[in-house]
């Protein structure tokens, strides 16, 4: 199947530090989804994108989808303790078959240190 | 309130047996989603199912099998054929209105096989 590069694999940082992190693919995605993972919980999406340059923020996080289309990254300001968790890239091929199919980065751990 | 539950949470069962994983929502998705997660493997797709009555094999759908009954349900049996089937398993829905707007995930099933 098809495959996301995600950046970095893991972070550790400061409390009040800003975040970033990246996904890249090889193909071009019609959509891009940005999940967080709390340890032993299902993903839940924090930001989700539609258009080639677009630009989203969801309090401190803020999401871009990539003007190639291939790419998206997000970025997390002023983080706090509880930003701690898995974070997935997850996007939606613009080629035929399946339009429910959706492809996951590997995640990026973050650990905030209070 | 609507959302998919997985059960159980925790799941033990010695090598060579079947296992049945319980996946079910009252959000009247018509998508549903099997993903098994791995340490450092992000998720990825076993089965998914667009509408009742129909299937189709995700990226990893050997060893597993599933069924679609209902709109409601979309049970994982784990089969003795897996070679691994140590891992935290996840059930996911979207609206077929809503594609766009990315899957839903229940808590996860953690299935331990000794």
């Amino acid at each position: 199947g098809q495959q996301l590069n995600q950046s970095p694999q893991s972070m550790f940082i400061q409390e009040g530090e800003d975040v970033s992190m990246n996904c890249t693919s090889s193909s071009i995605f019609n959509t891009w989804l940005w999940y967080k993972q709390d340890p032993g919980e299902g993903p839940v999406l924090l930001i989700a994108l539609y258009k080639a340059g677009e630009l989203t923020s969801n309090g401190r996080l803020t999401a871009q989808f990539g003007i190639t289309r291939k790419d998206s990254f997000l970025n997390i300001s002023a983080s706090i303790p509880s930003d701690v968790g898995i974070y997935f890239c997850a996007g939606r091929p613009n080629s035929g078959g399946s339009n429910y199919k959706l492809t996951f980065g590997k995640g990026t751990l973050l650990t905030v240190n209070p | 309130d609507g959302g998919i539950t997985q059960s159980p949470k925790y799941l033990f069962r010695k090598e060579g047996q079947n296992v049945t994983l319980s996946c079910e929502q009252n959000l009247n998705h018509d998508a549903m989603y099997w993903y098994r997660q791995d340490p450092g493997q992000g998720l990825r797709l076993i089965y998914y199912s667009q509408i009742v009555n129909d299937f189709q094999k995700g990226d990893i759908a050997e060893g597993y099998s599933v069924s679609r009954e209902k709109k409601e349900s979309f049970p994982l049996t784990v089969t003795s054929a897996q070679k691994n089937p140590t891992a935290f398993y996840l059930c996911a829905s979207s609206s077929d209105r809503a594609v766009r707007r990315g899957a839903f995930f229940g808590q996860g099933t953690r299935l331990t096989v000794v």
